[in-house]
């Protein structure tokens, strides 16, 4: 696709519950980023994919969290029990690796847990 | 580990002006790429300007400048004439360019605002 897109843009759900995150990455770029933002704060990092290589899952902040890219391309993060210190907006970042090495971001999904 | 340290969480400036924003990062890396990154309040992340680690000429893109400083671990941005529609979030971020530690590393960001 021309840019990277996430979805859903807005999502809330009941504390407990379980989300899935999307995000399409721009066609052929090889590093996929999650990072999280909380309310006029700086960007978390979550967990990183490059290629085939094993993802750098060193960002997540519990057991709850976890995410997958199927055939090097798109990437769920899933969020199971939903707390409300999950309330965040969670954005994603693609890259052609060290070629053209700058990230491009989704616009992101505002998470809100009730 | 790197890490990017942006030391002013906010700053204001009057339209037209001029205004620097600090960046830090400390590294062992020789070869690796250096970013400002632009949030303004609709969310979407915009590169602003980039700087290679090898290049000793700073960066510059139209109002933006950057003032590299290698040895000090310094990367400062520069806006000039400053325009409302600069007012955002602004991130320094680090990426390493070669071997296998390969994570873009963002510092906490700067608010700035573009008084009128």
């Amino acid at each position: 696709g021309a840019g990277v897109s996430q979805s859903p843009s807005n999502k809330v759900t009941e504390k407990g519950k379980d989300v899935e995150l999307r995000c399409d990455p721009i066609s052929g770029h090889t590093a996929l980023y999650w990072y999280r933002q909380s309310l006029g704060q700086g960007l978390e990092f979550l967990i990183y994919f490059q290629g085939n290589s094993a993802p750098d899952k060193s960002g997540l902040p519990s057991d709850r969290f976890s995410a997958e890219r199927t055939g090097g391309s798109v990437s769920t993060l899933t969020i199971q029990r939903t707390q409300q210190e999950d309330s965040a907006v969670y954005l994603c970042a693609t890259n052609y690796d060290r070629v053209i090495p700058e990230a491009f971001f989704g616009q992101g999904t505002r998470l809100t847990v009730v | 580990a790197q890490t990017v340290t942006q030391s002013q969480p906010e700053m204001s400036v009057q339209e037209a002006e001029t205004v620097t924003l600090s960046c830090t990062y400390d590294t062992s890396e020789s070869n690796y790429y250096l970013f400002w990154y632009k949030q303004p309040p609709s969310r979407q992340m915009i590169l602003v300007i980039r700087q290679e680690a090898y290049k000793q000429q700073n960066a510059t893109e139209n109002r933006f400048s950057v003032n590299f400083q290698k040895a000090a671990k310094s990367f400062s941005l520069k806006i000039s004439d400053s325009q409302l529609g600069d007012t955002a979030m602004y991130f320094c971020a680090f990426l390493n360019s070669g071997g296998s530690n390969y994570k873009l590393t963002f510092g906490k960001g700067t608010l700035l605002t573009v008084n009128p």
